[in-house]
């Protein structure tokens, strides 16, 4: 199985900051890598595929970035409604999730 | 308009067996993937598996192939996630998610909690 490791798993951020997610793959995953948004009660909302693909509708201060092992969610300048948990997932060889990051207001 | 509707709460003892329909309107079944992801309390997304409405075939984690069966009903639109052999662990809420393709899941359904208790 494909081991997915995010990191951090929580940090604390000021709105109008960057913040910088990373998630690292066991194996070589190509592009396969998406980034999901999660709020409390509710069901993720994927924010980026193929690893640096935008999702319709989705804000231009999400971006995602590498391939292979390395893989970075950037968030450029920080929004109140941005506060949730991200996840990254691999899909090369059926779905892993990385445990996730919480995001949390400074 | 796409709806994927789930069933209800569920409440059932170590070593019963659990099964949570996911209802879809509003677009053609057949044409998409379904996955089911489960979240415990408190914890991260876990992926179980998915089914191929279209032909019924299916892919499981592995961790959990031998005690889960995805199933699908054409003719009302539904899938079926069933879950043998229930622990304390298999706690979670449940979430059925249609697979869009290379862009990933667009619609979830609404969650159906599971609880597993003596």
């Amino acid at each position: 199985d494909i081991q997915m490791t995010q990191s951090p798993s929580s940090l604390s951020a000021s709105v109008g900051d960057r913040v910088t997610i990373t998630c690292r793959a066991s194996q070589n995953i190509d592009n396969q890598l998406y980034w999901y948004q999660q709020k409390p009660g509710k069901a993720p909302k994927v924010l980026i595929y193929a690893a640096s693909s935008l999702r319709s509708g989705v804000p231009s201060r999400f971006s995602g970035s590498g391939s292979g092992t390395d893989f970075t969610l950037t968030i450029s300048s920080l929004q109140p409604e941005d506060f949730a948990t991200y996840y990254c997932q691999q899909s090369y060889t059926s779905w892993t999730f990385g445990q996730g990051t919480r995001v949390e207001i400074k | 308009q796409v709806h994927l509707v789930q069933s209800g709460t569920e409440v059932k003892k170590p070593g019963a067996s659990v099964k949570v329909s996911c209802r879809a309107s509003g677009y053609t079944f057949s044409n998409y993937y379904m996955h089911w992801v489960r979240q415990a309390p408190g914890r991260g997304l876990e992926w179980m598996g998915i089914i191929n409405p279209n032909t019924s075939g299916t892919s499981y984690a592995q961790n959990l192939q031998d005690r889960l069966t995805m199933t699908r009903d054409t003719s009302t639109s539904i899938v079926y996630m069933e879950l043998s052999s229930l622990r304390s662990e298999d706690t979670a809420v449940y979430y059925c998610a249609r697979d869009l393709g290379a862009p990933g899941v667009d619609y979830w359904g609404q969650g159906t909690l599971v609880t597993v208790s003596s």
